[in-house]
């Protein structure tokens, strides 16, 4: 099992662009969140899908959107980015509330 | 004030020693998970608990649902512990909201 996987580990991209981050979760979970996670600071929540649905959302503007596929993998999305959107983007995977979180190695994206 | 407090932000141990963590939080929960980050980002789900006490190896964590409190507890220690451990609560649906996390630093 591969666990939760996350791709690119690494992105350096010019403010103003759009830049799409994916997830693979662990197998077996159903639900994916994303989260944003600032130099020093603790991972803030931006949104989960379940169902291929968005269920819940964090304080994010609209600039982030993401997807769910069928197979459960998802996209985290952010277009114009800004300077302060540098950050470590991180994916967890569950199967719904029922089990204990896994997470992925993180994007870091650096915004130039 | 933040919903997920933890104590102290900063911990520096020698080799052998008892490590004791806290966290305090202000929300209804359904669980409290205990996570391990080392530099370079990847998160490693340690504990998560919904009452008493876990043990894993080294590791103890414990949770007391009135007083809102968890500790994660570390007996002797190791340098290969040094690393930021988060306090993270999950409330409505698998949301989590996390502390700041404290670093942990364990010299041989």
């Amino acid at each position: 099992d591969a666990g939760v996987t996350q791709s690119p580990t690494h992105l350096i991209k010019t403010r103003g662009q759009q830049v799409t981050l994916r997830c693979s979760p662990k197998s077996g979970h159903d639900t994916v969140s994303w989260y944003q996670q600032a130099l020093g600071q603790g991972p803030q929540f931006i949104f989960q899908y379940y169902e291929e649905e968005e269920r819940q959302r964090g304080n994010f503007p609209d600039r982030f959107s993401g997807h769910q596929f069928p197979n459960y993998s998802s996209e985290l999305n952010v277009n114009a980015l800004l300077l302060g959107d540098s950050a470590l983007y991180l994916c967890a995977s569950s199967l719904r509330e029922y089990t204990e979180a896994f997470f992925g190695q993180g994007t870091r994206l650096t915004v130039v | 004030k933040n919903e997920v407090e933890q104590s102290p932000q900063n911990l520096t141990a020698q080799e052998g020693e008892f490590i004791t963590i806290n966290c305090s939080y202000s929300v209804g929960i359904s669980a409290l998970h205990w996570l391990q980050q080392h530099p370079g980002g990847g998160i490693v789900s340690l504990f998560m608990l919904s009452s008493g006490k876990k043990k894993h190896g080294r590791l103890i964590a414990t949770i007391n649902i009135q007083e809102k409190h968890s500790s994660l507890h570390i007996t002797a220690s190791h340098p290969r512990d040094s690393a930021v451990y988060i306090c993270a609560v999950r409330g409505s649906g698998s949301r989590l909201t996390f502390g700041e996390g404290t670093q942990l630093t364990v010299n041989p």
